[in-house]
């Protein structure tokens, strides 16, 4: 079955930079319209779209983040990786990766991590 | 901030039919992009509801259906039950963003 899992540090310091990492299974993103997204949630708002993978490592990023997003993929190690550079408080959420079939349809989802920015 | 507005609340009795709209634009809904809906229980993740506008994946119950009209979704819950009780999200893509957008999200609350 598909599982997807994040990983990364739980507290961020203000100015640094974030990297996630979402580890999978049960799908290769090397098959023809998988994709890998990437989604956040402050505590107590809406779901935030951040970016997403091709399963031909194109990319796509939020408008708004995009200055300060990379998305990468390593196929053999199954995992996707989201790097955020200057990181603030408003910042502080939890990220969720997730798997879609190529219509933008986020199926399986990982169970997140919570991440904090603060000094 | 969003693009696409929802309620930011329903509530109903049990087993009434509540409805959520879901308000887009030219460039995400009324551009004809397929509308998804999520549902997320407190503390968990979200999880796939509707998928193109009103599929309903394996598992989910049909009491849930979806539809898209114009620049605008709904998602529909009849015979509402106590578990029904969660944050639900719609979900399109957004021409002028390339990218996806999540709505402003509605907590459905069951007397």
């Amino acid at each position: 079955q598909i599982t997807l899992k994040e990983s990364g540090p739980t507290l961020v310091k203000p100015t640094q930079t974030l990297t996630l990492t979402c580890t999978f299974s049960g799908f290769s993103l090397t098959t023809s319209g998988v994709h890998v997204g990437w989604i956040r949630q402050p505590p107590g708002k809406a779901l935030e779209w951040l970016a997403l993978i091709y399963w031909d490592d194109g990319k796509r990023y939020s408008t708004s983040l995009r200055s300060r997003l990379t998305i990468t993929k390593d196929t053999s190690k199954k995992q996707v990786v989201l790097t955020m550079t200057n990181m603030d408080p408003v910042d502080t959420a939890t990220y969720y990766c997730a798997h879609t079939g190529g219509d933008w349809a986020f199926d399986y989802w990982g169970q997140g991590t919570l991440v904090t920015v603060s000094s | 901030q969003s693009v696409l507005t929802q309620p930011p609340s329903v509530s109903g009795a049990p087993g009434q039919r509540v409805s959520i709209s879901c308000a887009g634009s030219s460039s995400n809904i009324g551009a004809d992009y397929d509308v998804h809906w999520y549902q997320q229980l407190p503390g968990t993740a979200p999880k796939l509801l509707i998928y193109g506008n009103s599929n309903r994946p394996s598992g989910v119950p049909d009491r849930f259906s979806g539809s898209k009209s114009g620049t605008s979704a709904s998602l529909a819950i009849s015979g509402l039950q106590a578990e029904d009780e969660a944050d639900y999200y719609c979900q399109s893509y957004d021409s002028s963003l390339s990218g996806s957008v999540f709505g402003t999200g509605t907590k459905v609350t069951v007397l």
